[in-house]
């Protein structure tokens, strides 16, 4: 089926305010990921969900950054009171979630561009 | 320091030159090791996975693992204009982090014909 969507693909908020990046998984991937890719840089981890559950938040920089998958497939990643050094490209990841190769094959979308001015 | 390095380059060679792409990495507890192709404006697609040491081959394009000296390689042959990509090495310990990569910042590659 289709890959891993994004939206928005382009975002651009002021400083303090709230956003919420969306991101649909390939349909029957069990896992998701959130990574944030700074300019010239690679992607870092930020959040893994196993289905609704969030087993891995460690990544997330601060408080202001919340992740949620309530019903398994489709996620948010929401920031409060956005700041300048929040901008960057927000990818998300799903894999099978099975087996070895399951966890690390991971298929990524476009990704969101965040610029907060 | 990060856990893992990777020279930016930028890397530019001609059409059908051998690539040799590289990184290294201070966790001795990374146990996978992947290699992504990213293309501007897109999300990175993996390429090669591998498990522990030793060398695997799919194509064009051979991945080594040497854990004893933490360094993993990328080679690409007859390299292609499509070629033209940011590579990206990714790791990963496994355990309690599984799934969760460890990326280097990516090498950028151009091949010109």
């Amino acid at each position: 089926g289709a890959g891993v969507s994004q939206s928005p693909r382009y975002k651009v908020a002021k400083r303090g305010q709230d956003v919420a990046l969306r991101c649909d998984p390939i349909s029957g991937h069990v896992s998701l990921f959130w990574y944030q890719q700074a300019l010239g840089q690679g992607p870092e981890f930020l959040t893994y969900f196993q289905n609704e559950a969030q087993l891995d938040k460690s990544g997330l920089p601060s408080d202001r950054f919340f992740a949620e998958r309530p019903e398994g497939s489709v996620s948010t990643l929401k920031i409060q009171r956005t700041q300048q050094e929040d901008s960057a490209v927000y990818l998300c990841a799903s894999s099978l979630g099975t087996g070895l190769a399951g966890f690390y094959e991971q298929y990524f979308g476009p990704g969101t561009r965040l610029t907060v001015t | 320091q990060k856990e893992v390095e990777q020279d930016p380059g930028p890397l530019s060679v001609p059409e059908g030159a051998i690539v040799s792409l590289n990184c290294t990495y201070s966790n001795s507890a990374f146990q996978y090791f992947m290699w992504y192709r990213q293309y501007s404006r897109k999300g990175p697609e993996l390429l090669m996975y591998t498990y522990s040491s030793g060398n695997k081959e799919d194509g064009r394009f051979t991945a080594q693992v040497d854990k004893s000296s933490k360094y993993i390689s990328l080679f690409i042959r007859d390299s292609q204009p499509s070629d033209s990509a940011t590579y990206l090495c990714a790791m990963s310990a496994g355990g309690s982090t599984l799934g969760r990569l460890y990326f280097g910042r990516g090498t950028q590659l151009t091949v010109w014909p």
